[in-house]
């Protein structure tokens, strides 16, 4: 069956740059949404943003300036990009796939990566 | 941006019970666009209910949804050992998606 794994970094320094790439196995990444969520410790989901699988692109207003989603369909990967991050961007970050008519649930889950922003 | 509350924050029954839980939008959610996650401690989220009303795959028939508007509730309708866990709700409107606080249910 499909699964998604997300990996990356585990820590990164404030100001620097968050990279993480989330690999779908088990199916094609083609004609799909794939977002990216993410949960600071303790609390609730985020959604950060969705990539379709052309590349085109749909990021939360709140984290807008700093996101940059890509898809790279040779390899069945999803990339995260945050930019500038701070100690408040330190959460478990899921990627997820997307689901329905108009793609307006998420029906499978990566496990999550965890990713803490200290110096 | 539509902002989603959840009530109540923490729900304290024993197995068994019926659970009921609320999920208030800050303006009208199509049915279409509402669903239900359940979140156990180190997992991921994983859908239980899309279209306010339908179960995902495997979810078994004491979970239900309904509502339409800005009201939507989640009920288990007897609680397994299971289920105890967090809830999210979750809504799709104007290419955001945007997640309730949550609702613990906890044994009692």
């Amino acid at each position: 069956q499909v699964q998604l794994q997300e990996s990356g970094p585990g820590l990164v320094k404030p100001s620097e740059t968050l990279s993480l790439t989330c690999t779908v196995s088990g199916g094609s990444i083609s004609s799909l949404y794939w977002s990216w969520i993410r949960q600071p410790p303790g609390k609730g989901l985020e959604w950060i943003g969705y990539v379709f699988s052309s590349g085109r692109t749909s990021y939360n207003p709140s984290l807008k300036s700093r996101v940059t989603m890509s898809v790279d369909t040779s390899k069945n990967q999803l990339s995260l990009n945050l930019s500038s991050v701070t100690a408040a961007d330190t959460a478990m970050y899921y990627c997820a796939r997307h689901r329905g008519n108009l793609r307006e649930y998420f029906d499978l889950w990566g496990r999550g990566t965890l990713v803490t922003v200290s110096s | 941006e539509i902002v989603l509350t959840q009530s109540p924050g923490t729900l304290s029954l024993s197995p068994g019970e019926r659970a009921t839980l609320s999920c208030r939008a800050s303006q009208s959610v199509s049915s279409t666009n509402l669903a239900w996650y359940q979140q156990k401690p180190g997992q991921a989220p994983s859908l239980l209910i899309y279209g306010a009303s339908n179960r995902a795959t495997g979810i078994p028939d004491r979970f239900s949804g309904s509502g339409s508007g800005t009201d939507f509730t989640l009920t288990i309708s007897g609680l397994e050992p299971e289920d105890f866990a967090v809830y999210y709700c979750q809504q799709y409107g104007s290419s955001r998606f945007t997640f309730g606080p949550g609702t613990k249910v906890e044994i009692k």
